[in-house]
């Protein structure tokens, strides 16, 4: 069964740090690219990072900047996203998903259920 | 703001058709790039619904359908059905910002 299941996230306070993980199964994993998505309470989806299949290539949304960083193991068959300087916007439901491609920029045919972050004092 | 524009919401009665559009600009759908879209229901994760070059996951109608001209794209649900009531959001890449990016979605009322 094809499946990802993302960890790490919990409650944090503003400035503080947090790395969420995703472990993937059921794939062969270092054939496609891998997103972070995420999805504030009661807001719509907002793409935050991507990676190619071999880390060649990785992308951000401006919104994550200079702050969050990702990176992938693919010997763990994991993805994973280190959020610095974290800020209350940053506040939602962080999913991974799995690119139909190995490069970011496709479409996400699977998806983890989440893991919540919470940015507050 | 989202980078590609979508309407807050569509409504449409059991059986009839209906289209969410999708309108971007040079540096994403109008690029060329492909368009994809999503379903989602209340507490749940999202589900691709159409992908590429108008390709359907296993499992999904071909009541759903795609379109693109231009800097614009639109899904199209023909034979709506209760169970269809859900919010939907597209999805491209966009080259000016090096990334994807999503659409602010659309909410499906079935009358």
């Amino acid at each position: 069964e094809v499946q990802l299941v993302e960890s790490g996230g919990g409650l944090v306070q503003p400035g503080r740090s947090l790395r969420i993980s995703c472990a993937a199964s059921g794939f062969t994993f270092d054939d496609y690219a891998m997103h972070w998505v995420r999805q504030p309470p009661g807001k719509g989806l907002e793409w935050v990072s991507g990676i190619s299949w071999n880390s060649g290539s990785r992308g951000y949304a401006d919104s994550v900047k200079g702050r969050f960083t990702i990176s992938r193991d693919n010997a763990k068959n994991s993805l994973y996203m280190q959020m610095n300087s974290l800020r209350a916007e940053d506040t939602a439901l962080y999913y991974c998903a799995k690119d139909t491609s190995g490069h970011y920029g496709d479409g996400m045919d699977v998806w983890g259920q989440g893991t919540t972050v919470t940015v507050s004092s | 703001q989202s980078v590609l524009t979508q309407p807050p919401s569509v409504s449409g009665a059991p059986g009839q058709r209906v289209t969410i559009s999708c309108t971007g600009s040079s540096s994403n759908i109008g690029a060329g790039y492909d368009v994809h879209w999503y379903q989602q229901f209340p507490g749940t994760v999202p589900k691709l619904l159409i992908y590429g070059n108008s390709n359907r996951p296993s499992g999904v109608p071909d009541r759903f359908s795609d379109s693109k001209s231009g800097t614009s794209a639109s899904l199209a649900i023909t034979g709506l059905q209760a169970e269809d009531e859900a919010d939907y959001y597209c999805q491209s890449y966009d080259s000016s910002l090096s990334g994807s990016v999503f659409g602010g979605g659309t909410k499906l009322t079935v009358l």
